[in-house]
């Protein structure tokens, strides 16, 4: 199958600072991004849609000017927790889809806030 | 919106037996149900899914039956083996959602040696 890749795998920042997270997909081009979140033994909720070179659409309750989204080129997409609190460690994950069903999910990224 | 429930939310199986975990969904213009497999701290992956024009698709261990009329599909898994051990997800997928998934709430999956 697919493959996306994500990084960092794990991140610890001080609260108030930003942090970058990157998806990629590495041998395909993804036409849509989507970004997830998920708490522990919990689903995963989606928190937006990125298409390329396109505003993101953001779920309700997903604050845009604290998860920034940017899908710059076909393989990449990037979502910056802005001033982050503790509340925002999570374990976040990106998937990534180039035809009209399947996603393929990033491995995952663990914040942790302190 | 899509609503997607998932049952049992944890299910312990002997090793060698079957496993089936359920769903029903809410939108019935959803027209494609994948299935993912997460083991602790890994990504979701795709393990099995079927569309909207199919009854049942099979794979290996591994089958999935859709009722449409009914809307809901299920996920079995024969001959369980340890390794199957895992949170597995439904989900659904309307018509011009933009392809977005809903997820169902997950079952845990343990097979007993």
């Amino acid at each position: 199958g697919a493959v996306v890749s994500q990084h960092p795998s794990r991140v610890i920042c001080k609260s108030g600072t930003s942090v970058k997270i990157e998806c990629r997909s590495l041998d395909f081009q993804a036409t849509t991004m989507f970004w997830y979140r998920q708490f522990p033994k919990k689903s995963l909720m989606l928190m937006a849609t990125s298409n390329e070179g396109s505003k993101a659409t953001y779920e309700q309750g997903v604050e845009k000017d604290k998860f920034l989204i940017n899908h710059a080129s076909l393989t990449l997409s990037t979502l910056t927790v802005t001033s982050a609190h503790p509340e925002d460690s999570s374990f976040y994950i990106c998937s990534a889809t180039g035809g009209p069903y399947e996603q393929y999910f990033g491995p995952g990224t663990r914040l942790t806030v302190t | 919106g899509e609503n997607v429930e998932q049952h049992p939310s944890t299910l312990s199986v002997q090793e060698g037996d079957s496993a089936v975990i359920k769903c029903t969904y809410s939108d019935s213009a959803s027209n494609y149900f994948p299935w993912y497999k997460q083991e602790l701290g890994k990504r979701p992956q795709l393990i099995i899914d079927i569309r909207s024009n199919v009854g049942e698709k099979k794979d290996q261990r591994i089958a999935v039956t859709l009722n449409k009329t009914a809307k809901h599909f299920s996920l079995h898994i024969t001959e369980t083996q340890p390794e199957d051990s895992a949170v597995y997800f439904c989900a659904a997928t309307p018509t011009g959602s933009a392809r977005q998934l809903t997820f169902g709430s997950g079952t845990q999956l343990t097979v007993l040696p």
